[in-house]
């Protein structure tokens, strides 16, 4: 079965940049999707179609593709970024819905 | 502004079957799909299908093929999603979220699911 592959954890200084990647054999086929997922909540869309951002998302958050891998980079991390994130995407054919195994990141 | 609200938490015992609702609100419920997802407790996202609120058509994760069935009642603009045979690694929390073709823009809040003996 097709999968997304995260790192499991990112640690990051307050202010500096994080990048969270998300590889995949599809993902130069298929989009990107990324959500955050802070504890005890529901998960929130932040970047849709591999760089999109939806109303309401800060423009410190962003999206990039590149061959195989997407990255999501929040740039300025700021302490209520610490959650975990997740990719989503589709397998080849776009039947089956894949999500990757998040990634937490940590605020130091 | 767009919400779903889900039904409350369930306790069910082995071999049976959980039904949890997800009620929309403030767009057209037939534009748009529901997907649900469910998370094991300290475990990441898992894709349970899609439903077209449009026309009923369903999409379902071949592990959950034969055990899950999606539904739509336009009428109310709910949705549902029934797990049967349920087993321990049922346990989790399920969320139905808006579908858009090919992701969730709008999530509801979960319903926990309790499978014990």
């Amino acid at each position: 079965s097709y999968e997304l592959t995260q790192p499991p954890s990112v640690s990051v200084s307050p202010g500096q940049t994080a990048r969270i990647t998300c590889s995949g054999d599809a993902l130069p086929k298929q989009y990107a999707y990324w959500y955050q997922q802070k504890p005890g909540q529901a998960p929130v869309l932040v970047i849709y179609k591999d760089s999109e951002r939806p109303s309401g998302i800060p423009e410190r958050f962003s999206g990039s593709s590149s061959g195989t891998t997407v990255t999501l980079t929040i740039s300025g991390v700021q302490a209520e970024d610490e959650a975990d994130y997740y990719c989503q995407s589709a397998d080849s054919s776009g039947t089956w819905v894949v999500f990757g195994g998040g990634t937490k990141l940590t605020v130091l | 502004q767009v919400q779903l609200v889900q039904s409350g938490a369930e306790v069910k015992k082995p071999g049976a079957s959980v039904k949890v609702s997800c009620k929309a609100s403030g767009y057209t419920f037939t534009s748009y799909g529901i997907s649900w997802v469910r998370q094991a407790p300290g475990q990441g996202l898992e894709w349970m299908g899609w439903i077209s609120a449009y026309n009923g058509n369903t999409n379902y994760a071949q592990k959950l093929q034969g055990r899950v069935t999606m539904t739509t009642d336009t009428s109310t603009s709910t949705a549902y999603m029934e797990l049967r045979s349920l087993r321990s690694d049922d346990t989790a929390v399920y969320y139905c979220a808006r579908w858009i073709q090919d992701y969730m823009d709008v999530w509801g809040k979960g319903t926990t699911v309790t499978v014990s003996s």
